[in-house]
């Protein structure tokens, strides 16, 4: 199926420690995102590697580390994880040369940190 | 800050009717798009339009574009109980690469 895909679904960790979130996209867009969704619904830009180049870093605490070892693929690394990093995070791609259409979504991974 | 700011919150209504949901942004634009989110799911792009254009229909969605108010609404025609779901308008604006804001959201309930 063409979908952009995350792993994991779920993910519930102790406070302190270090996680990691995967994403692959097969429908061969240039560029892919990571967003954070809160409990509020509010969803937060975070990255964006266009052709394995960060273009877009918001402010985000440097425990957040994206890392795109080729255009299909966007992992977000999370070290010292703290009780305000729980949330939903988005994976998302698009096709940013040429016509642009619009992002396609993962499905999310809701972390917990307790 | 937010660059879409989406009315009303909530909005809960009967199978069959219109749903009108609005959207108002700050910035110039290159398009706008809105999605909807289904509960515990990613989100889904509906439909985009762009800076140029004032009207475009997709099925039973219809989407306008005021620049001047910069401002636009989604119209739902003839709602149905699948069409319960948050919708979220989404602003692409100048400046280099492509990066799309969220909107804060819409609440949408269609009651069988």
């Amino acid at each position: 199926d063409t979908a952009v895909s995350q792993t994991p679904k779920y993910l519930v960790t102790q406070m302190g420690n270090d996680k990691s979130i995967k994403c692959e996209q097969n429908l061969g867009h240039d560029t892919m995102y990571w967003y954070k969704q809160d409990s509020k619904k509010f969803l937060k830009i975070m990255f964006s590697y266009n052709n394995k180049e960060l273009i877009i870093n918001e402010t985000v605490p440097n425990r957040f580390s994206p890392k795109s070892p080729d255009k299909a693929h966007l992992n977000l690394h999370i070290n010292s994880l703290e009780l305000g990093d729980s949330a939903v995070y988005f994976c998302a791609s698009s096709q940013v040369s040429g016509h642009p259409y619009g992002y396609t979504f993962g499905s999310g991974t809701r972390l917990t940190v307790v | 800050s937010q660059q879409g700011e989406e009315d009303p919150q909530a909005l809960s209504i009967q199978e069959g009717e219109n749903a009108t949901m609005n959207c108002s942004y700050k910035t110039s634009i290159n398009n706008l798009q809105w999605y909807r989110q289904n509960s515990g799911r990613g989100l889904v792009h509906l439909i985009l339009i762009r800076s140029n254009e004032r009207e475009k229909h997709s099925g039973r969605l219809r989407v306008t574009l005021d620049t001047s108010k910069k401002s636009s609404s989604l119209l739902i025609t003839a709602s149905r109980a699948a069409d319960t779901a948050s919708y979220f308008c989404a602003t692409s604006y100048s400046g280099g690469y492509q990066k799309v804001t969220f909107g804060t959201g819409t609440k949408l309930q269609v009651i069988p």
